[in-house]
């Protein structure tokens, strides 16, 4: 069993959709990473959260230390927003597998 | 200030073939760590650099091995490639400690044939 766990695993939405992306993990970590990886591998780290809420532009991360759970928002999706994204536990980096996502026009 | 960046960006290797991937550090990080990612899984942790010392490994047999240098950039060296060593290599700087984020590189994809 991974230690990260992200759902769901894929994910196709239409353009405008709010997006949401989970991430639960067993072990005890003291922050989160989340990050983007398009096509052609490029990683773009988005947000490192240890704590409540953040948002830059239309996504917003919240994590709950005590429960073991993230997520990633996606407000007004665009097809840029079409990439692999990873939740990542502080520490030795414990990597999700990745959701990806695919927004249609 | 300057990303994190990894050279080459493609190679091509025959299998028994030694490789060596490069990775200069984001300016003022002294962490380097290298991530495997095969095709279509999430990145596994190979190793971590600091102080020009191995300072934490993962499941990889000692054939993967690595370098830090002085000024914080780092090599990875893989001998006797086999097949299943076709992936994307990433690395990702930081400075020690819990609070800092990481700065990834755009990777190395190394095809063993």
């Amino acid at each position: 069993k991974n230690e990260v766990e992200q759902s769901p695993q894929n994910l196709t939405a239409q353009e405008e959709e709010f997006i949401t992306i989970n991430c639960s993990y067993s072990v005890g970590i003291s922050a989160l990473h989340w990050l983007q990886q398009h096509p052609g591998g490029g990683i773009v780290s988005l947000f490192m959260l240890s704590s409540g809420k953040k948002k830059h532009g239309r996504l917003i991360a919240t994590i709950n230390i005590q429960e073991k759970h993230s997520s990633l928002h996606i407000t007004a999706s665009h097809p840029r927003d079409s990439a692999v994204y990873i939740c990542v536990g502080q520490g030795n980096l414990i990597f999700g597998k990745g959701t990806k996502l695919s927004v249609k026009p | 200030e300057t990303g994190v960046t990894q050279s080459p960006t493609h190679l091509i290797k025959t299998r028994g073939q030694q490789v060596t991937l490069r990775c200069s550090s984001q300016s003022g990080h002294n962490t380097v760590s290298w991530y495997q990612q095969a095709l279509g899984q999430g990145p596994q942790f190979i190793f971590q650099y600091y102080r020009e010392e191995e300072n934490g490994r993962g499941n990889f047999p000692p054939r993967f091995s690595g370098l830090q240098f002085p000024n914080y950039s780092s090599e990875l060296n893989v001998n006797a490639l086999e097949l299943d060593d076709s992936a994307l290599y990433l690395c990702a700087s930081s400075l020690q400690g819990i609070n800092y984020g990481y700065t990834f590189g755009s990777g190395t994809r190394l095809t063993v044939v």
